[in-house]
């Protein structure tokens, strides 16, 4: 079974500050993690992923992701945050050991970016 | 177009009332999914297609049905609506089904239906 948690259901940062918005997982075998983007009344968009390889991941719009096997986490980070970063974020996970292929998504986290 | 396209944007539906939602794509990808966003609950998946011609139920599925007749719609229906089932749906595809690669989720801009 396959499962994915954000304990954080908002973070708040100022602007120009380092973000953190965390994620962990649980699966049976591998995992191939996901991070998406959801601006208001829009659908959601991809970051990046991780699938194998190098635990720090870049994704786009400056955004980048840890993998830590040991801590079964997958934390979404940007060195420096702009107000338009506000927005939904969603972690989601497959386990790579099978099941229904399809990732699962966790409940989101509202980032808001003060200025 | 360019993407993955929903329609209508949003409803008021009576309760009891038959209603498709339209989800149609052009980047031939073989996978669609229809989810729905609550607040508080994420992305629960609905329905899911890995290729035309098939279908597979999601972790809600009660209540609604689906069809993949070609590689470019994906409807979701309604049968009898009932006011649980206001939410926002969420058509999303990818270029393989799920279980032959890791590709990302492309989604749509949604449709906000209203049950009363």
């Amino acid at each position: 079974a396959q499962s994915v948690a954000q304990p954080e259901d908002q973070v708040n940062v100022a602007e120009g500050n380092p973000l953190t918005v965390k994620c962990t997982y649980s699966v049976s075998g591998n995992p191939y993690l996901f991070w998406y983007v959801q601006y208001p009344n829009r659908g959601l968009q991809f970051l990046l992923k991780y699938i194998t390889g190098d635990n720090l991941v870049k994704g786009s719009y400056g955004f980048e992701a840890e993998f830590n096997k040991s801590q079964t986490s997958f934390h979404l980070k940007k060195p420096s945050a702009l107000v338009s970063d506000s927005a939904l974020y969603f972690c989601a996970v497959r386990d790579g050991a099978g099941g229904s292929y399809i990732p699962t998504f966790g409940r989101g986290t509202s980032l808001i970016v003060h200025p | 177009i360019a993407g993955i396209t929903q329609a209508p944007t949003s409803q008021i539906l009576a309760a009891g009332r038959r209603m498709t939602l339209r989800c149609t794509q052009d980047m031939r990808h073989n996978a669609m999914y229809w989810y729905r966003q609550d607040l508080g609950l994420g992305l629960r998946l609905i329905h899911y297609s890995n290729t035309a011609g098939t279908t597979g139920k999601g972790e809600v599925p009660d209540g609604y049905s689906v069809s993949r007749a070609n590689t470019d719609d994906f409807p979701l229906t309604l049968a009898s609506a009932v006011p649980s089932q206001t939410s926002v749906y969420f058509c999303a595809s990818s270029l393989l089904p799920p279980g032959q690669g890791l590709n990302e989720q492309f989604f749509g801009p949604g449709t906000r239906l209203t049950v009363l």
